[in-house]
């Protein structure tokens, strides 16, 4: 959901490693999920989004995985490279949404910062 | 393709001052836009919806006297902070949706505004 006033929990990871950012979403009625990446200074970059009809969607290096059932959002990164450093920001929209799809709700960031 | 630009980049205004930032979508029509902003360190939070040709929409406890927003054309928005205040500094996003996809909204760069 919405947290104004918290401070990004960072992940730290190897060089190398697989990084797994997780996202506790806020309604149950959102329908379409997506991630973004964040860079400093920069605004958000499209990564993966995933609709609630599915459970696991994969891109390249990147698989987002959906439980609705506890309202939960994890994205994954293989290998992940220093250039993945940044902000990771999942987001919900749609169904009955005040507003539907014309509102994006962005949970608070993790801090990704990846090691050599 | 899918680009969303912003105007200026960055700013520095007096207090009491008035600044304009612009949202432009480069190769595609954007019936709704969407303006952001994003204290250091926090989450996007949705300030108002710009649809063309109507008034916005804007979220509960945004200023629609302070902070102005004009939906002229289908690849334009104006967002005008009114009367700034060191306060108002933050990092100003806009997006925008592509009228020929129901779901995804195409971020700016980001303007960062400081009122001294």
């Amino acid at each position: 959901g919405e947290n104004v006033g918290l401070h990004l929990p960072t992940l730290s990871v190897q060089e190398g490693d697989n990084s797994i950012i997780n996202c506790a979403y806020s309604n149950s009625a959102s329908d379409y999920f997506i991630w973004y990446k964040q860079e400093s200074g920069k605004g958000p970059q499209f990564i993966i989004d995933i609709r609630s009809n599915m459970d696991k969607r994969q891109g390249q290096r990147v698989t987002v995985l959906l439980n609705k059932t506890v309202k939960h959002l994890s994205l994954q990164i293989a290998a992940t490279q220093p250039g993945d450093s940044a902000v990771y920001f999942c987001a919900e929209t749609g169904g009955t949404l005040p507003g539907g799809y014309n509102k994006l709700i962005f949970g608070a960031g993790t801090r990704l910062a990846v090691h050599p | 393709g899918a680009v969303v630009s912003q105007h200026p980049s960055r700013v520095i205004c007096k207090s009491g001052t008035s600044v304009k930032i612009e949202c432009r979508s480069l190769d595609f029509q954007a019936t709704t836009m969407f303006w952001y902003r994003q204290f250091p360190k926090q989450s996007l939070m949705l300030m108002a919806t710009s649809n063309e040709g109507s008034k916005a929409t804007y979220e509960q406890g945004v200023e629609k006297d302070k902070f102005l927003i004009n939906h002229a054309s289908l690849t334009l928005s104006t967002l005008t902070v009114t009367s700034a205040h060191p306060e108002d500094s933050s990092f100003y996003i806009c997006s925008a949706r592509d009228v020929a996809r129901r779901y995804e909204q195409y971020f700016g760069p980001g303007t960062r505004l400081t009122v001294t």
